[in-house]
């Protein structure tokens, strides 16, 4: 069975300080992952994704993530956050043809001025 | 232009009513999806359907049917709706066969059943 957790609940950081929204996945076979980022009373927008090759991912606002296999981790990371950053992130993985994202709990990520 | 686009965006109904949302894509994607997310916002899949036909079905109670009139719809019909049902309901959609494709979210479906 395939899983993603996302360890904290709520990350607090300061305007221009770096952040890190942490993910890890159990999954058998090659893990295909997703970041996506929901603000309130919408959808969700994807960021970013990992399928193969290089483990340092960019994607959309500046948002990187990084794939470590060896940690079954891939943590979002922004290396300067600004106030509308905040919002839920969620961390997504599916491993084969067709089957829907699963996703994890969500991270509520807020910047502080 | 809206990709993933749903009808209505809220819905406020009372219990034992049968209500129906709709969605459509102007992706050109096979696969589409519903899921839903609690007031935990957990997101949790309810239905997959590839090409008009259903993949899979997570379990969900029958009072909830799923339609696919063509490639680019997928309809959700509740009936006898309960309490326990309110929650926002997300349609999505992807490109089929690859593993890598992510989903296109639409705006969400506000539920609230009195």
């Amino acid at each position: 069975a395939q899983s993603v957790a996302q360890p904290e609940d709520q990350v607090n950081v300061a305007e221009g300080n770096p952040l890190t929204v942490k993910c890890t996945y159990s999954v058998s076979g090659n893990p295909y992952l997703f970041w996506y980022v929901q603000y309130p009373n919408r959808g969700l927008q994807f960021l970013l994704k990992y399928i193969t090759g290089d483990n340092l991912v960019k994607g959309s606002y500046g948002f990187e993530a990084e794939f470590n296999k060896s940690q079954t981790s891939f943590h979002l990371k922004k290396p300067s956050a600004l106030v509308s950053d905040s919002a839920l992130y969620f961390c997504a993985l599916r491993n084969s043809g067709n089957t829907p994202l699963v996703f994890g709990k969500g991270t509520r990520l807020s910047v502080i001025a | 232009d809206t990709a993933v686009s749903q009808t209505p965006k809220y819905l406020v109904t009372q219990m034992g009513n049968d209500k129906s949302i709709k969605c459509e894509q102007n992706l050109g994607h096979d696969t589409m999806y519903w899921y839903k997310q609690d007031s935990k916002k957990f997101l949790k899949i309810m239905f997959s359907y590839n090409n008009k036909e259903l993949i899979i079905n997570e379990t969900v109670p029958n009072r909830f049917s799923p339609k696919s009139p063509d490639k680019a719809h997928l309809n959700l019909h509740i009936n006898s709706l309960e309490l326990g049902d309110s929650a926002v309901y997300f349609c999505a959609s992807s490109r089929p066969g690859s593993s890598g494709a992510e989903a296109f979210f639409g705006q969400g479906t506000r539920l609230t059943v009195v």
